[in-house]
């Protein structure tokens, strides 16, 4: 238990669908992170958020689209995917972000497929 | 890009250390180096960080060479729950926010 919860924990959609995923940090931190992990790649940071503002969007595509409504919880809105974008995707929060002590917590993920 | 090289794979006997390397040749000056590791099906897990001496907690030792351009993860008695992605960062100054970069990292098996 790492103080980070997601769920669903399996998600299972079609290309026209549309879904949340929910990530919810019982930590007090104010930084809160998506990450996706594709099959054999390397995690790749897709959106940051600090004190509920987003601080970073490394190109995603607009068929994800995040919301914070606050520190503690973070959404990632799904619509149109692709089969492409099956995948792990990992929610992370932080205390003092950016700083050279900041320590991630991830959640266990969403097993995302898309058929 | 990762700024670190790791073996792909390594494995260990159960009870014995397990030494992790990781090599950093172009790390400058004001970066750290953090060490995650990732169980199959969850979520990665911080284990330890360092910038120039030698840290020890709960989990393992970071051992980071005097020149900084490589460092050795210790789990002192390794157990088979230890077996997991190892990830080695280095960490980007301010410029660079809050960006921990992951690369392939190295899987370790630890074996009964």
């Amino acid at each position: 238990e790492t103080g980070v919860t997601q769920t669903p924990r399996h998600l299972v959609m079609g290309m026209t669908n549309k879904k949340s995923l929910k990530c919810e940090q019982h930590l007090g931190h104010n930084a809160m992170y998506w990450y996706k992990q594709s099959a054999k790649k390397p995690l790749e940071l897709m959106f940051v958020y600090n004190f509920k503002e987003q601080t970073e969007n490394n190109s995603v595509p607009s068929r994800f689209s995040p919301e914070c409504p606050n520190s503690s919880h973070l959404f990632l809105h799904l619509h149109t995917l692709q089969p492409e974008d099956s995948a792990l995707y990992l929610c992370a929060s932080s205390q003092a972000p950016g700083s050279f002590n900041e320590k991630l917590f991830f959640g266990s993920g969403t097993q995302l497929s898309v058929l | 890009d990762a700024k670190t090289t790791q073996p792909t794979s390594m494995d260990c006997a159960e009870g014995r250390a397990a030494n992790l390397p990781c090599n950093h040749s172009t790390i400058s000056g004001n970066e750290y180096v953090y060490w995650y590791r990732q169980i199959h099906s969850q979520g990665p897990q911080y284990i330890i960080h360092g910038l120039k001496n030698n840290e020890t907690n709960e989990m393992a030792s970071l051992i980071i060479t005097e020149d900084r351009k490589s460092s050795t993860l210790i789990l002192p008695h390794a157990t088979l729950r230890d077996t997991a992605v190892y990830y080695c960062i280095v960490r980007g100054d301010m410029e660079y926010g809050n960006k921990l970069v992951f690369g392939a990292g190295t899987i370790l098996r630890v074996k009964s």
